[in-house]
This record gives structure tokens, sequence and C-alpha cells, in this order.
């Protein structure tokens, strides 16, 4: 079974603060992405990456970036973190570039509260 | 941008009973998918159904699509407790890696 695991459950920062996300998964998917999940909203794209050092903009970007080095690293980084981007943060991976049928994986997210 | 919207937001039926969900979406895509999340976890893949298919079972699940509507409905028969989720549509995005979801339908489903 594909797994995807992010660094933390939970997690409180403070405003102003640089703070790091990561996600890793095992299967060599090639695919890689970055939600951020509210109520009433659903998922939000930030950032998806379809090879290393590759990043492309979702929906959401701003205040956000994103690190690919390795295949199976996905790096979301709030540069200044601020009230607003309080939210629970979900990675997910899927295989094969270019194909647009291919389930996503999804991590258990990362519960983030910015004070 | 969301793409699909689903419908009701909320839903509370009895164990035994089926749940219907529904998801509307705007443009025109090559696939729609269902996932399932239960509370504090991740999304897991349920079904994927393509644009050129009617209708996709697996287990207790059937999934329809009407193209001409841009509308496809998730049928869970005989519930269970442990079905108590919320459940999300996806379509492909534009960029064809990614995918849009929606709001999600949160079912409860009372033993």
């Amino acid at each position: 079974d594909v797994k995807v695991t992010q660094s933390s459950r939970y997690l409180v920062k403070r405003t102003g603060e640089k703070v790091f996300l990561e996600c890793v998964q095992d299967m060599d998917h090639e695919n890689m992405f970055w939600y951020r999940q509210d109520p009433g909203l659903g998922l939000r794209l930030i950032y998806f990456s379809y090879d290393v050092k590759m990043k492309e903009k979702g929906d959401i970007p701003e205040g956000y970036s994103v690190s690919r080095e390795k295949k199976e690293r996905f790096s979301l980084i709030l540069e200044s973190a601020s009230t607003n981007q309080t939210s629970m943060y979900l990675c997910a991976s899927s295989n094969q570039r270019g194909s647009y049928d291919q389930p996503q994986h999804f991590g258990d997210g990362t519960r983030l509260s910015i004070l | 941008s969301q793409q699909g919207e689903e419908d009701p937001q909320a839903l509370s039926i009895q164990e035994g009973e089926n749940a219907t969900m529904n998801c509307s979406y705007k443009t025109s895509i090559n696939n729609l998918q269902w996932y399932r999340q239960n509370s504090g976890r991740g999304l897991v893949h349920l079904i994927l159904i393509r644009s050129n298919e009617r209708e996709k079972h697996s287990g207790r699940l059937r999934v329809t699509l009407d193209t001409s509507k841009k509308s496809s409905s998730l049928l869970i028969t005989a519930s269970r407790a442990a079905d108590t989720a919320s459940y999300f549509c996806a379509t492909d995005g534009k960029n064809n890696n990614d995918m849009r979801f929606g709001a999600g339908t949160r079912l409860t489903v009372k033993p």
C-alpha cells in the first residue's frame, strides 16, 4: 500500500515564524500535492509538483512556497506565518505524470495553528 | 477554484438505509473521483468513473455520471455505522495532473 507520511499531526507556531511542513511518500510517485482544508471550503490546492525541482501553483499559492529536492519528499513552507493560515494541511501523491486518471493518496494531515 | 459541489452538505440516516450524495460540476471533465474522509484523517480514494462511463459499482458503492447535466451521484447501499465520514467528489483540473475537490457531504449513520 502507498504510504504518505506527514511529519507532524499537530503544530502550533507564532505569527511571523517560518514554518516547514514535510511530506514523504514511499511509492516512487511522480506527482505530489499540498492542499489546505477549511470547514465549508473543502480542499484547496496550494502547490503541486510533477517532478523533482519542478513546482506549479495551485489555486491559493500566496504566502506559501514549496521545495522538492528529492522525488519522495515535498515540503510546504510558510514564509511568514499569519493567523489566516491556521488550517488543516493535507499532502497527497499520485503516479504517472500527465495522466489524469490516477487516484491521489493522502497523508493524515497536519493541523496547524498560528497564534 | 472549486469544481465539484456536493449536495447535501450533511446527511443523517439509520443503519441499513441507503445514502445518496450528489455532485455537480461546471466544466467538461475527463473523469470524476469519489473520496472518503474519516474524522481527523486523510482522504481515501473510493472509485473513479470516466467521462465515457455512465455507471460503476464497487461493493456497496454505486456511482453514476451524467455528463449532459454535469452531475454525479454516489449511492451507498445498506449503510453501516462505519460508513460515517465525509465524502468528496473530485474532477480533473486544468493541468491534467491535479484535481479539484468539492466541500463534501458529511454522512452520519446511526446504529
